[in-house]
């Protein structure tokens, strides 16, 4: 079992809808990450959090909204949504993000579909 | 974004069989990562490696940081059904914490 649970598992929005992706983590962990992936691909990295800061945002559309509300909760609001957003989302965490030696522990992700 | 070059991209091997799966990059890496992913799950750490040269096993898994720190190699013996998934290595450079490269992918499947 997972130690980063993500929450819901599968999500089905209109383009005008608003919602939300959860994850949690009870590891400890400072550092979370935000990931889509596409069908047969690697990871993309969206945004990474750092002591509930947001660090890294790679040019990520205003339409995804990430929230670090405390040290093991992580969101990320929808809003507006494209067909082509539909992914898997997968949230990890890390233990210190101050060094770069700490590996990503993932959740099971949110299958995430725009109609 | 960047990602690391791993192959082969896919194997269809039987049951019993090793296998072996490589990732090369041109950049230099602090540390290197491998993943398997089954379908509808997240990625799922299977080893980390962490200085050039290290060998390290998780059971029927090794893997190696390359001397360079430019590659890495994960080797699964005796392969059995439930190997069946896709394998991703990942590097972690010195300078950027937190950004985590991914290589492309091997897609394993084993037969009876």
């Amino acid at each position: 079992d997972t130690e980063v649970t993500q929450t819901p598992k599968h999500l089905v929005m209109g383009m005008t809808n608003k919602k939300s992706l959860k994850c949690e983590q009870h590891m400890g962990h400072r550092a979370m990450y935000w990931y889509k992936q596409k069908a047969k691909k690697p990871p993309e990295l969206m945004f990474v959090y750092s002591y509930e800061k947001l660090s890294i945002n790679e040019s990520v559309p205003s339409r995804f909204s990430p929230e670090c509300p405390n040290s093991s909760l992580l969101n990320l609001h929808l809003h507006a949504l494209q067909p082509e957003d539909s992914a898997l989302y997968l949230c990890a965490s890390s233990q210190e993000p101050s060094y770069s030696n700490q590996p990503q522990h993932f959740g099971d992700g949110t299958r995430l579909s725009i109609l | 974004g960047q990602q690391l070059n791993q192959s082969p991209q896919s194997m269809f091997i039987q049951e019993g069989e090793d296998v072996s799966m490589n990732c090369t990059s041109s950049s230099i890496f602090n540390t290197w990562l491998w993943y398997k992913q089954d379908p509808g799950e997240g990625p799922v750490l299977l080893i980390a490696l962490y200085k050039a040269g290290e060998l390290t096993s998780n059971g029927r898994l090794t893997a190696q940081f390359g001397i360079t720190r430019k590659d890495s190699f994960l080797n699964i013996s005796a392969s059995i059904p439930s190997d069946v998934g896709i394998y991703f290595c990942a590097g972690l450079p010195y300078f950027t914490a937190s950004k985590l490269t991914f290589g492309t992918g091997t897609r394993l499947q084993v037969t009876l």
